[in-house]
């Protein structure tokens, strides 16, 4: 049962346009949601988080969105860097490191 | 660079046998959790280790079983390996006083079952 939902699974923006990624929930007893992003070769890296008591969260180039009625959450890159190229990764957590992850989204930044 | 150096980085066993993986983290880092990735697929969580001890297992079978060790590193062991275990392991730490699900991972152990 994939409790963490990521569709569209690959994204291609051009360089210093806006990425937006998209990632639902089902469970309600979440409350803790992760983005990771990984390198082909390397492990996952933390990007960003965001807890339940928040709608927004923002680092940098990077804004995660929460919407708890939705149970759905975004990330918002921009602008968005060839460097950026890699899968991201949704997580959700009830307040512990047990992880549930989405699929990923591959994101590809055009020069 | 996260700290966390995993090994074998390839490894092929047959189905049947059986497989000891390592991972070495970060002085300080006394939670140690493993996440099995299969292919298209994100990861998913095995089971976590806070201070030697198993305290959190997700949906695996007992074959899958742990060790954590006093000078941070740990071990993932498969008994009777299948088929479906071919896949990405990677282990994961964190140290005290991050925000949880802040985790260090490792690049990983491709297994491939034959």
């Amino acid at each position: 049962d994939q409790q963490v939902k990521q569709n569209s699974p690959s994204l291609s923006v051009q360089e210093g346009r806006i990425s937006i990624l998209n990632c639902d929930y089902t469970n309600s007893m979440f409350d803790y949601f992760l983005w990771y992003k990984k390198y082909p070769a390397e492990g996952p890296t933390f990007l960003i988080s965001i807890s339940s008591i928040k709608d927004k969260n923002e680092d940098g180039r990077f804004t995660v969105f929460l919407n708890k009625s939705a149970k759905h959450l975004s990330l918002h890159i921009v602008p968005s860097q060839p460097g950026d190229s890699a899968v991201y990764f949704c997580a959700a957590s009830r307040g512990n490191n047990r992880l549930a992850f989405g699929k990923g989204n591959q994101v590809v930044v055009i020069p | 660079e996260t700290g966390v150096t995993q090994s074998p980085t390839h490894l092929i066993k047959t189905r049947g046998q059986q497989v000891t993986l390592r991972c070495s983290s970060q002085s300080g880092h006394n939670t140690v959790s493993w996440y099995q990735q299969a292919l298209g697929q994100g990861p998913q969580f095995i089971f976590q280790y806070y201070r030697e001890e198993e305290n959190g297992r997700g949906n695996f079978p007992p074959r899958f079983s742990g060790l954590q060790f006093p000078n941070y590193s740990s071990e993932l062991n498969v008994n009777a390996l299948e088929l479906d275990d071919s896949a990405l392991y990677l282990c994961a730490s964190s140290p005290a006083g991050r925000e949880p699900g802040e985790l260090f991972f490792g690049e990983g152990s491709r297994l491939t079952v034959l």
